[in-house]
């Protein structure tokens, strides 16, 4: 049973430039969420997208966006990028069902904007 | 708003010694969920248990031990007999009914020592 992938595992860029990074759910989840983990701090919700739509939004400017794709998959963007970006980036997904909301994290993808 | 506290920011013990971690949440709504996860330096984050706000069993897995008390708003996490394999970041995460948003708290990183 595959658990929650997350691709790249590590990347730089330089500031003002876009990244995508991507996120492919645990087999049988419906359900991808989106956080930002900077050094020594708890994870940050980014948004939650379900039925490849944004269903909740975290307090993050636009810049931060995303997508879901009918396998359930889903990528996160980040534009204009800002050294304060540099973060870890954590992607959990879920069964939307009533009791089953427990979110299953992936290894993350460690962003460093210079 | 919901807020999560874990006072404890780093804990050192040596190896087969007791340790609590602590979690103290607040919220106004009656149905809420709390959440324990581990993160180890790879930085997946393990899910350990979820707990709702209508079930105050305690529970018990293996070493891992968790104790939920409404009354003082503290969900607490005991691990018996620690090993090196415990070293980590320990998140509590509150997530009240209706929301796909967590509040974690900022972790309690755990140094078990040989």
């Amino acid at each position: 049973d595959a658990g929650v992938t997350q691709s790249p595992t590590h990347l730089i860029k330089t500031r003002g430039q876009q990244v995508t990074l991507r996120c492919s759910p645990k087999s049988g989840h419906d359900t991808v969420s989106w956080y930002q983990q900077a050094l020594g701090q708890g994870p940050q919700f980014i948004f939650q997208y379900y039925e490849e739509e944004e269903r909740q939004r975290g307090n993050f400017p636009d810049r931060f966006s995303g997508h879901q794709f009918p396998n359930y998959s889903s990528e996160l963007n980040v534009n204009a990028l800002l050294l304060g970006d540099s973060a870890l980036y954590l992607c959990a997904s879920s069964f939307n069902r009533v009791g089953s909301e427990t979110q299953y994290f992936g290894p993350g993808t460690r962003l460093l904007v210079l | 708003a919901q807020k999560v506290t874990q006072a404890q920011t780093e804990i050192s013990v040596v190896e087969k010694e007791d340790v609590t971690l602590d979690c103290v949440y607040e919220t106004r709504d009656t149905t809420y969920y709390l959440f324990w996860y581990k993160q180890p330096p790879s930085g997946e984050l393990v899910f350990l248990i979820r707990r709702n706000s209508f079930d105050e069993q305690n529970e018990i897995s293996g070493r891992y031990s968790w104790n939920f008390q409404k009354s003082t708003s503290s969900f607490n996490f005991t691990i018996t007999a620690s090993q090196v394999v415990d070293s980590a970041v320990y998140f509590c995460a509150l997530r009240v009914g209706g929301s796909y948003i967590p509040t974690f708290g900022r972790g309690t990183s755990l140094i078990v020592h040989p």
